[in-house]
């Protein structure tokens, strides 16, 4: 059984920019979350998909967004990035069961310049 | 929008007990607490979630109140390894987990 997977492990943007990160959920889960953790906070909740739909959504803008493939794999889009945009980006995969676990990756980390 | 308070620090001995307490006064009924945990540059763990009673793996104890207003993690015998910030949270809607600051949590030789 594999874990979470993320790529890539670190990216350098400009500001202005387009991003894409990837991930990789754990066999048997259709659930994937994104979070966002700036230094020295704790993950913030971006969105979740499940089975290819956004299924919440936290307080971030329209300019974060996702897709969530057949296969359960999903990216996170960030248009015009920001220098606030700087961030550990996390991915959570979990199986279809509420009061499930979540399983993290590594997490991407993201620096805006 | 985080529920939880928890103390910003503490330290433990190593091979000790460390008990992690977390404040939760306005959990409802159905809301389940979960304890994570991070360890520096690495993406959240899972270590233990309960709803009312008391709950035990292997890498922690779950002990919630009767009126649930509260929780403690316990981790029976701490190493160094276990050094991280642990996160308490209160799963108020099922696709999100909210952390809040945690506690950083240093275990010593």
């Amino acid at each position: 059984e594999t874990g979470v997977t993320q790529s890539p492990t670190h990216l350098i943007k400009t500001r202005g920019q387009q991003v894409t990160l990837r991930c990789s959920s754990q066999s048997g889960h259709n659930t994937v979350s994104w979070y966002q953790q700036a230094l020295g906070q704790g993950p913030q909740f971006i969105f979740q998909y499940y089975r290819e739909e956004e299924n919440g959504r936290g307080n971030f803008p329209p300019r974060f967004s996702g897709l969530q493939f057949p296969n359960y794999s999903s990216e996170l889009n960030v248009n015009a990035l920001e220098l606030d945009d700087s961030a550990l980006y996390l991915c959570a995969s979990s199986p279809d069961i509420p009061t499930a676990e979540a399983f993290f990756g590594q997490g991407t980390r993201l620096t805006v310049v | 929008d985080a529920k939880t308070t928890q103390p910003t620090s503490m330290d433990c001995a190593e091979g000790r007990a460390a008990n992690l307490p977390c404040n939760h006064s306005t959990i409802s009924g159905n809301e389940y607490v979960y304890w994570y945990r991070q360890i520096h540059s690495q993406g959240p763990q899972y270590i233990i979630h309960g709803l009312k009673n008391n709950e035990t793996n292997e890498m922690a104890s779950l002990i919630i109140t009767e009126d649930r207003k509260s929780s403690t993690l316990i981790l029976p015998h701490a190493t160094l390894r276990d050094t991280a910030v642990y996160y308490c949270i209160v799963r108020v809607v099922w696709y999100k987990l909210s952390f809040g600051a945690g506690t950083t949590v240093t275990v010593r030789a």
